[in-house]
């Protein structure tokens, strides 16, 4: 069994770009979840999708959004970085949609530096 | 969403139990407590939930108080590997996509 990819490992981008991280979830998960963690800080959800469309989001800004594919995987798309943006993103896949009880399986996240 | 408070940090040594404190007082009936941990330089690992009744798994187990109102991982022989932060989370079937971390308690291992 496969678990949770995520890809690129690290990336330094210049304040003003865009960013694309890519996910793939753990084999047999129909949801993916974002989450962002700054340094020292607990992970923040950022957006749920589930079946190709976003079911939930956390209080993150619109330049924050996302994607869904047949197969399950998921991009990350953050426009017009800036330097707070500069975290570890973080995937994880379960089962379930917005069941709150099934467990999140995360992969191993991807350091964004914004400089 | 109900709330957890957890103690920032906390120390074991090699091959001791280690009892990790959660409280949420306002701990709704349907709400599941879960636990993960994440260790350095790593995604967060899910360990263990439970709704009213103790869990044990192969990684911990997971005592909850009678009213709920708080409960108490056990990680049976602490080891070196167990060194991370380790989050309480309350979810609610039907309403919680997200996790929703805190800060959680950092777990040292000494030799």
């Amino acid at each position: 069994e496969t678990g949770v990819t995520q890809s690129p490992t690290h990336l330094i981008k210049t304040r003003g770009q865009q960013v694309t991280l890519r996910c793939s979830s753990q084999s047999g998960h129909n949801t993916v979840s974002w989450y962002q963690q700054a340094l020292g800080q607990g992970p923040q959800f950022i957006f749920q999708y589930y079946r190709e469309e976003e079911n939930g989001r956390g209080n993150f800004p619109p330049r924050f959004s996302g994607l869904q594919f047949p197969n399950y995987s998921s991009e990350l798309n953050v426009n017009a970085l800036e330097l707070d943006d500069s975290a570890l993103y973080l995937c994880a896949s379960s089962l379930g949609g917005g069941q709150g009880i099934y467990e999140q399986y995360f992969g191993p996240g991807t350091r964004l530096t914004v400089t | 969403d109900a709330k957890t408070t957890q103690p920032n940090s906390m120390e074991s040594n090699e091959e001791e139990p280690v009892h990790l404190p959660c409280n949420h007082s306002t701990i709704s009936g349907t709400d599941y407590i879960h636990w993960y941990r994440q260790l350095p330089s790593q995604g967060p690992e899910y360990v263990i939930h439970g709704l009213t009744s103790n869990v044990n798994n192969r990684m911990a187990s997971l005592a909850i108080a009678e009213d709920r109102k708080s409960s108490t991982l056990i990680l049976h022989r602490a080891t070196l590997r167990d060194a991370a932060v380790y989050y309480c989370i309350l979810r609610r079937p039907n309403s919680g996509y997200a996790l929703n971390f805190g800060k959680g308690t950092s777990l040292l291992v000494t030799p």
